[in-house]
């Protein structure tokens, strides 16, 4: 499966915690967005990267950060975990940053903060 | 700012009838909108972006920028389109997509 890939699937972990996500975009992507999914709301944008640099920043945390790798790869770092950070994390990419270049998702991580 | 909204959190209807997923958007320029779906067990895709005027598994949609809105419609309505639908608005320069909450289609046998 040449789609996106994140992993894990499902993290338990306690407040207080800091845990890593890691996405690996669809071959040929160059864009990779974290989206934030809780309960009863949409998909929240937290933040862009486009080979390798910071493109845009939307509601994250100062307890989270991320970056993009040379292969591409992103990770999504929440630290000082608290329960109010249980969600739905989701990995995007797209070929370039645009509204002709639609959005290639992950199947997401499920994050419980006990 | 720009804002989508998404009035229904769940939409049931029976095999055959109509179905409309309604979508407004907040936004004073000229806006980029898409619906996305996610199947059961499935991830989220693309279904249709209004720039394409396209017609994908049988629904359709329009932007009405009087009305601001871009509601997705089906005349009729399988059961295999029991999903989640997303309606995403892409503003200026920014091209990252505000998503609307969702809403789950049922499609009643």
């Amino acid at each position: 499966d040449s789609g996106v890939t994140q992993t894990p699937k499902h993290l338990i972990t306690a407040t207080g915690q800091r845990v890593t996500l890691r996405c690996s975009p669809r071959s040929g992507d160059l864009s990779v967005y974290w989206y934030q999914q809780s309960l009863d709301q949409g998909l929240q944008f937290l933040i862009q990267y486009y080979n390798g640099e910071e493109r845009a920043k939307g509601n994250i945390l100062e307890r989270f950060s991320a970056q993009q790798f040379p292969d591409l790869h992103s990770e999504l770092n929440l630290s000082s975990l608290e329960l109010g950070d249980s969600a739905l994390y989701f990995c995007a990419s797209s070929v370039v940053s645009g509204a002709n270049s639609p959005l290639h998702f992950g199947n997401g991580t499920r994050l419980t903060v006990t | 700012a720009q804002r989508v909204t998404q009035p229904e959190k769940l939409l049931s209807v029976f095999k055959g009838a109509p179905v409309e997923l309604k979508c407004n958007y907040s936004y004073s320029g000229s806006p980029e909108l898409f619906w996305y779906v996610q199947y059961s067990r499935q991830r989220l895709q693309l279904l249709l972006r209004h720039i394409s005027r396209e017609s994908i598994k049988g629904f359709t949609a329009d932007l009405n920028k009087g009305e601001t809105s871009f509601h997705l419609k089906k005349p009729f309505a399988q059961e295999e389109d029991s999903a989640m639908y997303y309606c995403a608005l892409i503003s200026g320069g920014s091209y990252i997509p505000t998503f609307g909450r969702g809403t789950s289609l049922i499609v009643h046998p």
